[in-house]
């Protein structure tokens, strides 16, 4: 299994580009996750998917859009890229909860990608 | 206020030193409590898992949740430099929730 994989690694975009940064599991999740992470402000939810077709926001969902048109990806665009958005993405992926017992601890547990980073000019 | 305040370091502590991680948290609903370790240019990865109060041991690393205080803690026992990471904690509400809210990250060094 290749678990969590995002492509591309690295980018450098200009100020008012668009671009689509893809997350791919291999372990039937059902939920998926788009996080950034900035010096001093930790990860930052911002948006998630419970579900195919589902897509919902999160944290600082402003200036981007996502789609989980299949299970196993989930898709993160920028439409204008601002020099806000230069930080590094990280993708995550989990199993559905209701689990009993020591399941549950797989359950809840995120399996995070390589991250992208990107930088806008 | 941020949900979940973290110190973010850096720490640093020689080798075989006990190492203590806390994080406080200002929302009562949490009751999924994790801890991630993150190495250089890599994502997060689990590290220890609890749900509501109490402690939860595992090997060198024992995790704390003082419900009623809003504070939980990372103990690492004879710290090695492999240990070198940012740790994270994270939390989230009951049964139906989906969103984790992390905490900053506190850089930790353990000096060889």
């Amino acid at each position: 299994n290749a678990g969590v994989t995002q492509t591309p690694k690295f980018r450098v975009l200009k100020t008012g580009q668009s671009m689509t940064l893809l997350c791919a599991q291999d372990m039937n999740h059902e939920y998926m996750y788009w996080y950034r992470q900035d010096p001093g402000m930790g990860l930052r939810l911002i948006h998630y998917s419970v579900g195919e077709g589902t897509t919902a926001k999160g944290e600082v969902p402003d200036g981007y859009n996502v789609s989980r048109l299949k299970k196993q990806n989930f898709l993160l665009g920028l439409e204008s890229a601002a020099p806000s958005q230069t930080s590094v993405y990280f993708c995550a992926s989990r199993k559905t909860a209701g689990l009993a017992g020591g399941a549950k601890l797989l359950a809840d547990t995120q399996y995070f990608g390589p991250g992208t980073r990107l930088t806008v000019l | 206020q941020k949900e979940v305040e973290q110190d973010p370091g850096p720490l640093s502590v020689p080798e075989g030193a006990i190492v203590s991680l806390n994080c406080t948290y200002s929302n009562s609903a949490f009751q999924y409590f994790m801890w991630y370790r993150q190495y250089s240019r890599k994502g997060p990865e689990l590290l220890m898992y609890t749900y509501s109060s109490g402690n939860k041991e595992d090997g060198r690393f024992t995790a704390q949740v003082d419900k009623s205080s809003k504070y939980i803690s990372l103990f690492i026992r004879d710290s090695q430099p492999s240990d070198s990471a940012t740790y994270l904690c994270a939390m989230r509400g009951g049964s139906g929730t989906y969103k984790y809210i992390f905490g900053t990250g506190t850089r930790l060094k353990v000096l060889a």
